[in-house]
């Protein structure tokens, strides 16, 4: 089956700790993207990632960092910086520049 | 103010009813993107347009560029339908999003 999927679903990280969320797509896409939602917001971009080995910050990448070193994965790290986590993270990948396609995200609670 | 507006935030429905959910936004674009969010939180992607209109079983999505406005229409409108429906305005490479309409159906 081909699409985009995230592990794991739900996610609970300590206080003061480093994090990493899976993010893989076997649709053969270029670009793929980090989002986080929060309650009552729209998405907002983390990081995209136009092809691999290239990266680039979106609107909220404080806190985050992202890697892409295979075609097929996108990890994102939340940091012990980014002082507010706890959010509802969707990973996406696309041909550039045309309809993303959403995998079924993971809940972060810190704790 | 959002450059991407959507209207209503909640909207409760009996089964049967017909729905409209709109989308206005200010930005140049190059396609609108409507998706449904469930409880679980995975996104489903339900239209992209670029133009006019298009029909995918009970749903119907229209666009008019001219006036920047798209709206989401559900025909006989029934529980299962109740979830988050999401305008998202692509431009150059990235998205923009509603907030979301929140849709109860209620049997």
């Amino acid at each position: 089956d081909g699409g985009i999927t995230q592990s794991p679903k739900y996610l609970f990280r300590k206080e003061g700790q480093n994090v990493t969320l899976s993010c893989e797509q076997n649709l053969n896409h270029d670009a793929m993207y980090w989002y986080r939602q929060d309650p009552g917001q729209g998405l907002r971009l983390i990081y995209y990632s136009q092809i691999v080995n290239d990266f680039q910050k979106g609107d909220i990448a404080e806190g985050y960092s992202v890697s892409r070193e295979k075609k097929e994965s996108f990890p994102l790290t939340v940091t012990s910086a980014q002082k507010n986590p706890t959010a509802f993270y969707l990973c996406a990948s696309s041909p550039w520049g045309e309809t993303q396609y959403f995998g079924p995200g993971t809940r972060l609670l810190v704790l | 103010k959002n450059e991407v507006e959507q209207s209503p935030q909640n909207l409760t429905a009996q089964e049967g009813e017909f729905i409209t959910i709109n989308c206005s936004y200010s930005v140049g674009i190059s396609a609108l993107h409507w998706l449904q969010q469930h409880p679980g939180g995975g996104i489903v992607s339900l239209f992209m347009l670029s133009s006019g209109k298009k029909k995918h079983g009970r749903l119907i999505a229209t666009i008019n560029i001219q006036e920047k406005h798209s709206s989401l229409h559900i025909t006989a409108s029934h529980p299962r339908d109740s979830a988050v429906y999401i305008c998202a305005v692509l431009g150059t490479y990235k998205y923009i999003f509603g907030t979301g309409t929140r849709l109860k159906v209620l049997a």
